[in-house]
């Protein structure tokens, strides 16, 4: 059975540009939550969403949104990027949730220059 | 507020020797708890979780021990191994279809041949 798989693995842009970074989840798995993690800090949880609806969010600012489709794989997306929203992006998916074991990709590693 | 905290942002460990990572929480909601390892470059990986109406999980050289009263749990790895060095997250959820995944900010672990 295939991991969870990210694209890109790595990203550099340049601040006020926006860029979408992309989960395709294990098959079956109707769950997909995304979490930025930066030098020293945990991961930040950012956004769930479970059959194409976000069923929860954390504390961050509008510019990153996501969204899922109907095969269940994600996009996440930072809008007007900023130097601080450079970070280690990652997809977690599982079959229902924070209640069953969340399987990681590898991240997104985003540098804004 | 830092509802999950690993306050010891490394431990070094003897080959052999029991390796020991603590993790308080202070939300009382929590009711499931789990371990992740991260090697540099990849995902976190899953490698054991406990549930609120244990007290001990164990899984090969992997034990988890909760005690709810003082909101602490800890990771036990005996043997520990140099392949276990890598980053410790603990992480925690409450009950809810819409509850979400509180991870601590990590522990570095360095097992010395």
């Amino acid at each position: 059975k295939a991991g969870v798989t990210q694209t890109p693995r790595y990203l550099i842009k340049t601040r006020g540009q926006q860029v979408t970074l992309s989960c395709s989840p294990i098959s079956g798995h109707r769950s997909v939550s995304w979490y930025q993690q930066t030098p020293g800090q945990g991961l930040q949880f950012l956004f769930e969403y479970f059959s194409e609806t976000q069923r929860n969010k954390g504390n961050f600012p509008g510019r990153f949104s996501g969204r899922q489709f109907s095969n269940s794989r994600s996009e996440m997306n930072v809008s007007t990027l900023e130097l601080g929203d450079s970070a280690l992006y990652l997809c977690a998916s599982s079959l229902q949730g924070a209640k069953n074991i969340q399987y990681f990709g590898a991240g997104t590693r985003l540098s804004v220059l | 507020d830092q509802q999950v905290k690993q306050n010891s942002p490394s431990l070094s460990v003897q080959e052999g020797r029991i390796s020991i990572l603590n993790c308080d929480y202070t939300n009382s909601m929590f009711d499931y708890f789990l371990w992740y390892k991260k090697y540099p470059a990849e995902g976190p990986t899953f490698l054991i979780s406990i549930s609120s109406i244990k007290d001990k999980n164990e899984d090969g050289r992997f034990t988890v021990f909760l005690n709810k009263s003082a909101k602490h749990l800890s990771l036990h790895i005996v043997p520990s191994q140099p392949g276990d060095s890598a980053v410790y997250f603990c992480a925690a959820s409450a009950s809810g279809a819409n509850s979400k995944l509180t991870f601590g900010k990590g522990i570095t672990l360095s097992v010395r041949p």
